[in-house]
């Protein structure tokens, strides 16, 4: 079964940089596309992006100059960060594996990520 | 960017009753080379993330109960529960992976009556 985990510090100032890590078990993140999606508190999903274990990236454009997605294959995971943060970036971050025959199949949990002084 | 439009935000609906949800997309998200529709349906529950129910717009993912069933081409799709049950309230959202971005449906929140 294939199951995701994100971690990261909960709470980020305005201005810094945000980042998260997926650890992914059950499955290698060499295979599929593994993506970020995000949920503002009480609104609906935001697809941030995806990255391929060839090191290739797709952004969505409004995040693309602030966003890069990572991956490291030796602790099977995959990160993202997203710079110069403000209170708009705060919501819960998903991180899910997309495939392009199913859309996204698995999700993490999801964190909560809160952008305040 | 493709843009997913839901109808309707909301519905309430009675246990047993069938419930619809609409989703039209702004362009065609039928490949034609694989005769495929690139349209996904997910039902979110308070405080879960979402959870695959249809892909290629009508295959239901492993599990779905078949009171669930999606339909549709091109731009526009339908989600339908034939008997509504306590445990199908929820979000539930449409979303293309067609292209890049890929987009989601605003969300419609289903209710008992």
């Amino acid at each position: 079964q294939v199951q995701l985990q994100e971690s990261g510090p909960g709470l980020v100032k305005p201005s810094e940089t945000l980042s998260l890590t997926c650890t992914v078990s059950g499955d290698s993140i060499s295979r599929y596309y593994w993506s970020w999606i995000r949920q503002p508190p009480g609104k609906g999903l935001e697809w941030i992006g995806y990255s391929y274990n060839t090191g290739s990236t797709r952004y969505n454009p409004s995040l693309r100059s602030r966003v890069t997605i990572s991956m490291d294959p030796s602790k099977n995971q995959f990160s993202l960060k997203l710079s110069s943060v403000t209170a708009a970036d705060t919501a819960v971050y998903y991180c899910a594996r997309v495939s392009d025959q199913h859309g996204f199949d698995y999700w993490g949990q999801g964190t909560l990520l809160t952008v305040s002084s | 960017d493709i843009v997913m439009t839901q109808s309707p935000d909301s519905l309430a609906v009675s246990l047993g009753e069938r419930a619809t949800i609409s989703c039209k997309s702004s362009q065609s998200v039928l490949y034609n080379s694989n005769n495929k529709n690139y349209l996904a349906w997910y039902q979110q529950k308070p405080g879960q993330p979402p959870k695959l129910l249809f892909y290629w717009a009508s295959t239901r993912e492993s599990g779905v109960p078949d009171r669930f069933s999606g339909s549709g081409s091109g731009t526009d799709f339908t989600l339908t529960i034939s008997s509504l049950q306590a445990e199908d309230v929820a979000v539930y959202y449409c979303q293309q992976y067609d292209s890049t971005p890929y987009t989601f449906g605003q969300g419609t929140k289903l209710e008992i009556k």
